[in-house]
């Protein structure tokens, strides 16, 4: 089954404790994506990634890295996170950047206190 | 500024009876508008890619349709399962390139 899979579900943390998020897809896609969900204010890209090795900067990358060394994995790393990080976070995946449509995971709900 | 706005923001209707959702868009060099649908505690999947003006897309009691300002997602004699939070995403233009934005979602409730 064609999925993008996310891990944790759930997250609990404690200020300034790094943590990471993991995403596999198993579609062979070349573009992936880091989103956060917020109330109000929708989705909002985080940081993407073209193909192995290439990452860029959403529109909210502060307080995140990423990195792509294998085409299927792309994870999601907060180095320090703080209250603010508390989100629920997607992490799509699609042929290509814009033109096809996005695979989603099922998101991690991130509570940093 | 680029913007993608939906309408309303919530939306209570009894089964049976028909209503359609807009998202309107401001951006410059529109490539292509995404709707999706997101159930409670999953990702959103994805519905319909809408192109250029004048087309529509269908899919069970699901339409959706495009002008130069705006979509529109028309659901015909929903049922409770159709219960979910559309979003809509617009694939254009920017300085930096091809971007996507996300609409804040119409989260639509259909009762017995």
């Amino acid at each position: 089954e064609a999925q993008v899979t996310q891990n944790p579900r759930y997250l609990i943390t404690v200020t300034g404790k790094k943590l990471t998020v993991t995403c596999s897809q198993n579609m062979n896609h070349e573009y992936m994506s880091w989103y956060r969900q917020d109330p109000g204010l929708g989705l909002r890209q985080i940081y993407y990634s073209m193909n192995v090795e290439v990452t860029d900067k959403g529109d909210v990358p502060e307080g995140y890295k990423v990195s792509r060394k294998e085409k299927r994995n792309f994870p999601l790393i907060l180095e320090s996170p703080s209250p603010n990080q508390t989100s629920l976070y997607f992490c799509a995946s699609s042929l290509d950047r814009g033109a096809s449509p996005l695979h989603f995971g099922n998101g991690t709900r991130l509570t940093v206190t | 500024e680029d913007q993608v706005t939906q309408s309303p923001e919530a939306l209570r209707l009894q089964e049976g009876e028909s209503s359609s959702l807009n998202c309107s868009y401001t951006v410059s060099g529109l490539r292509g508008l995404f709707w999706y649908r997101q159930d409670p505690g999953k990702g959103p999947e994805f519905l319909f890619t809408l192109y250029s003006a004048g087309e529509e897309k269908e899919k069970e009691r699901l339409k959706a349709t495009l002008t130069k300002k705006e979509s529109f997602l028309h659901i015909t004699a929903p049922k409770p399962e159709d219960s979910a939070t559309y979003l809509c995403a617009v694939h254009h233009f920017t300085g930096g390139g091809n971007k996507l934005t996300f609409g804040t979602g119409t989260q639509l409730k259909v009762e017995l």
